[in-house]
């Protein structure tokens, strides 16, 4: 059964600090790993990873992917009180469009 | 720009009932899905679309059905509602692969559902 574990499941730090929430992941073809944003609403999207190694940035943001190890990680520094958030990682395990695995998400709560 | 747009965006049903959630994009996606979420479960995939006329179980197909009769429009049914039901249920849609589109995820704002 594909499967994707997000750790920790809840995090408050003070702004300013450097966070790092985790990603790992069993499924069958892997294909691509997204991170996404959910405040109040609708997931907003913040990367794709296809490629082991790699680093995509934006901004105080940044990802990277390990497909050896089956994980990826998502780092966020200097955190703002708008960076506050559930975070969601999702695995794409078959065919382009087909499905995606989400984990559970990391609750980041940012004091300021 | 509209975007994946849902509705209703709040609904309370009596156990039994039925109602059907609409999702609309205006981006000519081709794949189209529905996930519920749940506390501490992440999304689930209910059904999903790889094109209009087609559908397919995800995770947790089960209480409901879906239909794509048009391209930019996909439906959830609950049948008969029950209170595991109660969820909040994202639409979202997606392009087709190509090099000009990144292959994310575009949501909608969700549909909060309480069954009693």
């Amino acid at each position: 059964e594909d499967k994707v574990v997000q750790s920790p499941l809840s995090l408050v730090v003070h702004e300013g600090d450097t966070v790092t929430l985790n990603c790992s992941y069993e499924v069958t073809n892997f294909r691509s790993l997204l991170w996404y944003k959910q405040e109040k609403k609708a997931p907003t999207f913040l990367f794709m990873l296809t490629s082991s190694g790699i680093e995509k940035k934006s901004g105080r943001l940044s990802s990277i992917l390990d497909k050896k190890e089956l994980f990826s990680i998502l780092n966020i520094t200097a955190t703002q009180t708008g960076d506050s958030a559930v975070y969601l990682c999702a695995v794409e395990p078959n065919n382009y469009g087909q499905n995606f695995v989400f984990g559970p998400g990391t609750r980041l709560s940012v004091l300021p | 720009n509209a975007g994946v747009t849902q509705t209703p965006k709040f609904r309370v049903l009596k156990t039994g009932q039925s109602m059907t959630l609409l999702c609309a994009q205006d981006m000519n996606h081709e794949y189209m899905y529905w996930y519920r979420q749940d506390p501490g479960m992440g999304l689930r995939l209910i059904h999903y679309s790889v094109g209009e006329g087609t559908t397919a179980k995800g995770e947790v197909p089960d209480g409901y059905n879906v239909s794509r009769l048009k391209k930019q429009n996909f439906l959830l049914g609950l049948e008969s509602a029950a209170p595991s039901q109660t969820s909040v249920y994202f639409c979202a849609s997606r392009p087709r692969q190509g090099a000009r589109n990144t292959g994310e995820l575009f949501f909608g704002e969700g549909s909060r559902l309480t069954v009693l």
